[in-house]
């Protein structure tokens, strides 16, 4: 059974602050990805990673960024968080030629004040 | 590019009543077609998908779904919903391997 996890469920930081978010797949896959989830907006790519050291954009990148050091690991760095990034960040893994069959973590709740 | 449309962001229905929840989608090119399911406070997982073949689609916990490519359309429906049927449900489109969007989502709440 696939598993992804993420570092934290709530997560609350001041503006201004860099803030880590977490993420590790147990599958050996090689692609990763970021999303915010927003009511009313669904599911909203932020960036995703299709092997180490490697990352691509998605639809939202601004104000993120990314690190991928390890096959099983991605992380998403804001540099400097703004209420405007108050969100549920969801984090997936998928093999190569199944992007679509994307495996999910619970999500954090990032709440910054 | 391609889109998905999610008409209803709400359903409400009755336990053990039958439920559609509609989805749209729109692309120049040949689509893949998905519908998760996020429980609360879960994560999404895949519920069922369409790549090819067969317009009628199965997926888990007795759910189904409908290709129709003239009317570009992937309505998700269950002859009969039950209360752990409860989520937030999400119609997906990709290109082959490129990357997957999402549709804004629609609320199932099954009433008891």
């Amino acid at each position: 059974d696939v598993k992804v996890t993420q570092s934290s469920r709530y997560l609350v930081k001041r503006t201004g602050e860099k803030v880590f978010l977490e993420c590790v797949q147990d599958m050996d896959h090689e692609n990763m990805f970021w999303y915010r989830q927003d009511p009313g907006l669904g599911l909203r790519l932020i960036y995703f990673s299709y092997d180490v050291k490697m990352k691509e954009k998605g639809d939202i990148p601004e104000g993120y960024s990314v690190s991928r050091e390890k096959k099983e690991r991605f992380s998403l760095i804001l540099e400097s968080a703004s209420t405007n990034q108050t969100s549920m960040y969801l984090c997936a893994s998928s093999p190569p030629d199944r992007t679509y069959e994307q495996y999910f973590g619970p999500g954090t709740r990032l709440t910054v004040t | 590019a391609q889109s998905v449309t999610q008409l209803d962001s709400q359903v409400p229905v009755f336990e053990e009543a039958p439920v559609e929840l509609r989805c749209n989608y729109s692309s120049s090119v040949s689509v893949y077609l998905f519908w998760y399911v996020q429980y609360p406070n879960q994560g999404l997982q895949l519920l069922l998908k369409y790549l090819s073949g067969s317009t009628l689609v199965k997926g888990i916990n007795g759910f189904e779904a409908e290709f129709n490519k003239s009317q570009t359309s992937f309505h998700l429906r269950k002859p009969s919903v039950h209360i752990s049927d409860t989520a937030e449900y999400f119609c997906a489109v990709s290109r082959g391997y490129q990357k997957v969007t999402f549709g804004t989502g629609t609320k199932l709440q099954v009433i008891p």
